[in-house]
């Protein structure tokens, strides 16, 4: 069945890096855009960042823009995200999700990983 | 970029109610909103795109309609599993991509 699984996560002081992973099952990954939505404790859902299929088009929200890099490697199944110069306002779980596009072109994210926890603090 | 403002924040109900939650966006988006579903420690669902299109596997009890700048997610029969944390995502303007801040969906 689809799924996505997302590791790397952690305990990391301020101005520190992570590379997340989300490994891809049951699903032609070479065929999905990927994104990162991410979810502050308590709080709503912000989304990341984006890499098209063939990983040559990337967007990145600007709170991030600059500090985290999306890549993906598609003969593994497998999307990062480097994550550097961390700031604490970035503590959040960090959530992979598969891109549907809609008959109208549109994009939503219809496949969801159970997220990985990132926590930013002295 | 668009704000999404959803209301209320949060509403309590009875299972067997028809629930409405509301989504406004900033500005006109057209039909390209969905709506999503979060329960604790989990994931977000998909349940509605392109404003009223109900994604696969998703109970007809859910619906969505509106365009514009206000749109609105119907349950029309509440049932337990039902209670959970509802966000609407415009998809018009990209990047980025914005969520409403949440309507909790509580029992009564």
């Amino acid at each position: 069945q689809a799924q996505l699984v997302e590791s790397g996560g952690g305990v990391v002081q301020p101005g520190g890096s992570l590379r997340l992973s989300c490994a891809a099952s049951g699903i032609n990954f070479i065929n999905f855009g990927m994104h990162w939505v991410r979810q502050s404790p308590g709080k709503g859902l912000e989304w990341v960042t984006f890499i098209r299929y063939n990983g040559n088009d990337k967007y990145y929200a600007d709170s991030v823009k600059g500090r985290f890099t999306v890549s993906r490697d598609n003969s593994k199944n497998i999307l990062f995200v480097q994550m550097n110069s961390l700031r604490p306002e970035d503590t959040a779980v960090y959530y992979c999700a598969r891109d549907l596009v809609a008959a109208d072109g549109t994009r939503y994210f219809d496949l969801w990983g159970r997220g990985t926890l990132v926590t930013v603090s002295p | 970029d668009i704000q999404m403002t959803q209301s209320p924040s949060s509403v309590s109900a009875s299972v067997g109610d028809r629930v409405t939650i509301t989504c406004r966006a900033s500005q006109d988006i057209s039909s390209w909103l969905a709506w999503y579903q979060q329960k604790p420690g989990k994931a977000p669902k998909l349940l509605i795109y392109s404003a009223s299109s109900l994604q696969s596997g998703v109970p007809s009890r859910f619906s969505g309609s509106g365009s514009g700048t206000d749109f609105t997610l119907t349950i029309s029969s509440l049932q337990p599993e039902d209670f959970a944390t509802y966000y609407c995502q415009q998809a018009k303007n990209f990047p980025p991509y914005t969520f409403g801040q949440g309507t909790q969906l509580e029992m009564k």
